[in-house]
């Protein structure tokens, strides 16, 4: 099972980049970084997931190096509506088990 | 029309006493988890079920049970209810597609408090 780490809280403003790290040092094979979003009284919402190199949807785009012991979510130009909790999640898509392993997240809040 | 609901969104109860959670899905999709999720801990698995015959022990099921009626539909049960179970519990469904795991699927949440 691998432990993600990632900061506690980060603090932006509107219109700036926020890139948030996540560290997965024993990254499995079968692995993949997947990222969640919560706001306050909703449940986690899927945001992006990757393997490896650079992956980009229209929310975020995800960075991972070579090695995969971390990876990067970068939000580009962030709203006050970004502000939530951001959870780093490695998934092992090959197993039959298919449980998901949350910690505790970051909590971005983003200021006028 | 929200894909998994979860019913009731809010719920207060004595100790000692039994109640439901209830979680509905339209997705079509097998798998349906149940998680509870305390301030600064993220979200841990209660219980899993992976088709109507299959009931998995998650990480913190004691004091917990479930029913897989149907596949859209899960239920938590807490037989006697006690002030640490007061927490804010999610459902989640997901599907396997190609023998990968897909994305789950939260519910909004049902927020318990026990008093």
């Amino acid at each position: 099972l691998a432990k993600t780490t990632q900061p506690i809280s980060m603090d932006s403003y509107e219109g700036q980049e926020v890139n948030i790290t996540c560290s997965h040092n024993n990254i499995a094979t079968n692995d993949y970084i997947t990222w969640y979003q919560q706001f306050p009284s909703q449940g986690p919402r899927f945001i992006i997931q990757g393997y490896k190199t650079k992956v980009t949807n229209e929310v975020a785009s995800l960075f991972i190096p070579a090695d995969r012991k971390s990876s990067t979510l970068s939000l580009p130009r962030v709203s006050l509506s970004d502000t939530a909790v951001y959870y780093c999640l490695v998934v092992d898509r090959g197993s039959t088990l298919g449980r998901l392993y949350f910690g505790r997240g970051t909590q971005l809040t983003v200021w006028p | 029309d929200a894909d998994v609901t979860q019913t009731p969104r809010n719920r207060i109860t004595k100790t000692g006493k039994r109640i439901m959670l209830e979680c509905s899905q339209t997705k079509g999709h097998d798998r349906m988890y149940w998680y509870r999720q305390d301030p600064g801990l993220g979200l841990r698995l209660i219980y899993y079920s992976f088709d109507v015959k299959d009931i998995n022990k998650g990480e913190i099921s004691d004091g917990y049970s479930v029913s897989r009626q149907a596949q859209a539909k899960f239920s938590l049960s807490l037989e006697s209810a006690i002030p640490n179970q007061t927490a804010l519990y999610f459902c989640a469904t997901s599907d396997v597609a190609g023998g990968r795991q897909e994305t789950q699927y939260f519910g909004p949440g049902t927020r318990l408090l026990v008093l």
